[in-house]
């Protein structure tokens, strides 16, 4: 089945302790990218990476770094989570960079940083 | 710079009537798209519409339709003959053609019977 997975589904953590959420692709899609859900503000995108070895911050990539060594996988780390990142957090993929191609949307993490 | 704009956070609709969501947008982007996602309770994130910049009719799936009227910068959601699975939150976004991605603030929607 074609899917984008992420995981955890859920994660309570502390201030300070790293963490990584994990997302990866079956779809052999060259574009891939990471959002954050706030209530009232819609999902606004973290880092994005058009192909293996290239990502790009989006709107909001402060306090996160990414990282795309493979083509499937596109993780998200926190290095000192704060809990203003406590969110809803979904990994996308589409075929191809660009305008004109649907994202695949994971099933979200919800992140609460105590 | 690329923006999107939902002035409706909620709304009701009666089953089987239709709806329309408003969604307008700002790019300097000659190639965009304008895409709709549906959000249940449940909170997965369901692909529902696409319109392309450059396309001259609007998209229809199903039930869905895009009224996209370009000069207006409007792309609204027309869901026809509603149903209470329609019930969930509905975002507009709009991608650029260099990776970037942005979503409107959501439109609630509540079909009652």
């Amino acid at each position: 089945e074609a899917q984008v997975t992420q995981n955890p589904r859920y994660l309570i953590t502390v201030t300070g302790k790293k963490l990584t959420v994990t997302c990866s692709q079956n779809m052999n899609h060259e574009y891939m990218s990471w959002y954050r859900q706030d209530p009232g503000l819609g999902l606004r995108q973290i880092y994005y990476s058009m192909n293996v070895e290239v990502t790009d911050k989006g709107d909001v990539p402060e306090g996160y770094k990414v990282s795309r060594k493979e083509k499937r996988n596109f993780p998200l780390i926190l290095e000192s989570p704060s809990p203003n990142q406590t969110s809803l957090y979904f990994c996308a993929s589409s075929l191809v960079p660009g305008p004109h191609t649907e994202a695949f949307f994971g099933q979200g993490t919800r992140l609460t940083v105590v | 710079a690329q923006k999107i704009t939902q002035t409706q956070p909620g709304m009701f609709v009666q089953e089987k009537e239709a709806v329309t969501l408003d969604c307008t947008y700002d790019t300097s982007d000659p190639s965009y798209g304008l895409f709709w996602y549906k959000q249940p309770s449940s909170g997965e994130m369901i692909f529902l519409i696409y319109q392309g910049s450059y396309d001259q009719q609007n998209a229809t799936e199903g039930r869905y339709s895009l009224n996209f009227q370009k000069a207006r910068k409007s792309a609204n959601l027309v869901i026809s003959a509603s149903q209470l699975g329609d019930s969930a939150m509905y975002f507009c976004a709009i991608g650029d053609g260099w990776g970037k991605f942005q979503f409107g603030a959501g439109t609630q929607v509540v079909v009652t019977p």
